[in-house]
Parts: structure tokens; C-alpha cells; sequence
């Protein structure tokens, strides 16, 4: 099975901040990683596809990097509605893994 | 605009067998273009992929999960279904049912609002 490591597990930060969470497979996934992020209470949404696609929908702030295991998301100026938790999943081979969660909160 | 429900008992006695069905709606099972999965969350936790099933049938499962899960679609009903043998305490969980891209490992674009599903004596 292909792990994912995120890092790091929780960040505290204030409006307007640029956060960067990244993610790191224990294996080439060459660009199958995509981010989600989770409200309390709801279901996960998918922010970033293929590493780097932007899900329709989703504000530009939002963008993601990386291929082969190492990977970033990264929210440019932080709006009070993006306190969530994210996670990395890659969607190279079954079965699918998820990362262990970033959990984002208020400074 | 596509729509998943999930749906199930809630409460499930340890040792016994879970059932969950997903009901879809303004969209089509059938369609070649996409897979359908089982996703899980127990409270305060990560998420955890259960498996995957194309209208045809074919299914991925997790691996230790496997003996004990069984995906099934029911294109008549536009729904599919989980089945968790021999659960235990381990096993509850807000479980997700979602639809997916062209692949068994494919993102999870469309997600059910998710039913909580305990295991209790």
C-alpha cells in the first residue's frame, strides 16, 4: 500500500496568512494526488485534482504542486471560511490512502 | 444536479452484519464515465477508503476490509450498496458513499452528506 504523510498535523494561523501544507508519498504516484478539505459535520470536497487542477468551483486561492511523492497545497491569503481540516489522497493505485488530516484553526 | 443518500439502520449489533445503500439521483449508475465507492470516517478520525464498483460489477476492495465487504449496484434502483460482515466497535463510523472518476482509484468528485452508522450491544 502506498502511504501518505502529511505534514504538519495541525497550524494555527490568521486571516490573510499564506499556509502551505504539504504531503508525501512512500512511493512515486507520479501526479494522482489530490486535496480535499472537511468542515465539521460534512462531507470532504475535492479542492485540487491531479496534483494541480483547480475543481471547478473552488476560489483561485487555493492551488497545489508537486509529482512524484512530494506534494503542497497552498491557500494564498486565508479567508475565515477555509478553517478546515485537509487531506491528501492519491489516486494512483488501490488501494486508495488518505493522509492523516491537517487540521487549519484561528490564531 | 447529481445527488447521493446514503441509508442504513444506525445501529448495529456487534457481530452482525451492516447494510448500506446509496441512492442516486440526477444521474445516470450506468454510465461508463464513472466509479462509485464506500468511504468511511470513524468520530474524530481519517478517512478511510472501503472500495470501489463500476456499473458492470467489477469491485476493489481494501484489503483489510476485504473479507468481510461486499459492494453491490443495483442499476434497476439507481443505488449501490455496502455489506460489513462481523462488525465490531472498531467498525463505527460516518460512512460516504461517493461517486468517483473513470477509474477505481479515481477522486471522489460527488459525496452523500454521510450517515453515521454505530455498533453497539
Amino acid at each position: 500500500d502506498i502511504q501518505m504523510t502529511q505534514s504538519p498535523s495541525s497550524l494555527s494561523a490568521s486571516v490573510g496568512d499564506r499556509v502551505t501544507i504539504t504531503c508525501r508519498a512512500s512511493q512515486s504516484i507520479s501526479s494522482y494526488l489530490n486535496w480535499y478539505q472537511q468542515k465539521p459535520g460534512k462531507a470532504p470536497n475535492v479542492l485540487i485534482y491531479a496534483a494541480s487542477s483547480l475543481q471547478s468551483g473552488v476560489p483561485s486561492r487555493f492551488s497545489g504542486s508537486g509529482s512524484g511523492t512530494d506534494f503542497t497545497l497552498t491557500i494564498s491569503s486565508l479567508q475565515p471560511e477555509d478553517f478546515a481540516t485537509y487531506y491528501c489522497q492519491q489516486s494512483y493505485s488501490t488501494p486508495i490512502t488518505f493522509g492523516q488530516g491537517t487540521r487549519l484553526e484561528i490564531k | 444536479q447529481l445527488q447521493l443518500q446514503e441509508s442504513g439502520p444506525g445501529l448495529v449489533k456487534p457481530s452482525e452484519t451492516l447494510s448500506l445503500t446509496c441512492t442516486v439521483s440526477g444521474g445516470s449508475i450506468s454510465s461508463s464515465s464513472y466509479y462509485w465507492g464506500w468511504i468511511r470516517q470513524p468520530p474524530g478520525k481519517g478517512l478511510e477508503w472501503i472500495g470501489s464498483i463500476y456499473y458492470s460489477g467489477s469491485t476493489y476492495y481494501n484489503p483489510p476490509l476485504k473479507s468481510r465487504v461486499t459492494i453491490s449496484v443495483d442499476t434497476s434502483k439507481n443505488q449501490f450498496s455496502l455489506k460489513l460482515s462481523s462488525v465490531t466497535a472498531a467498525d463505527t463510523a460516518v460512512y460516504y458513499c461517493t461517486r468517483m472518476g473513470g477509474g477505481p482509484a479515481a477522486p471522489s468528485f460527488y459525496w452523500g452528506q454521510g450517515t453515521l452508522l454505530t455498533v453497539s450491544s
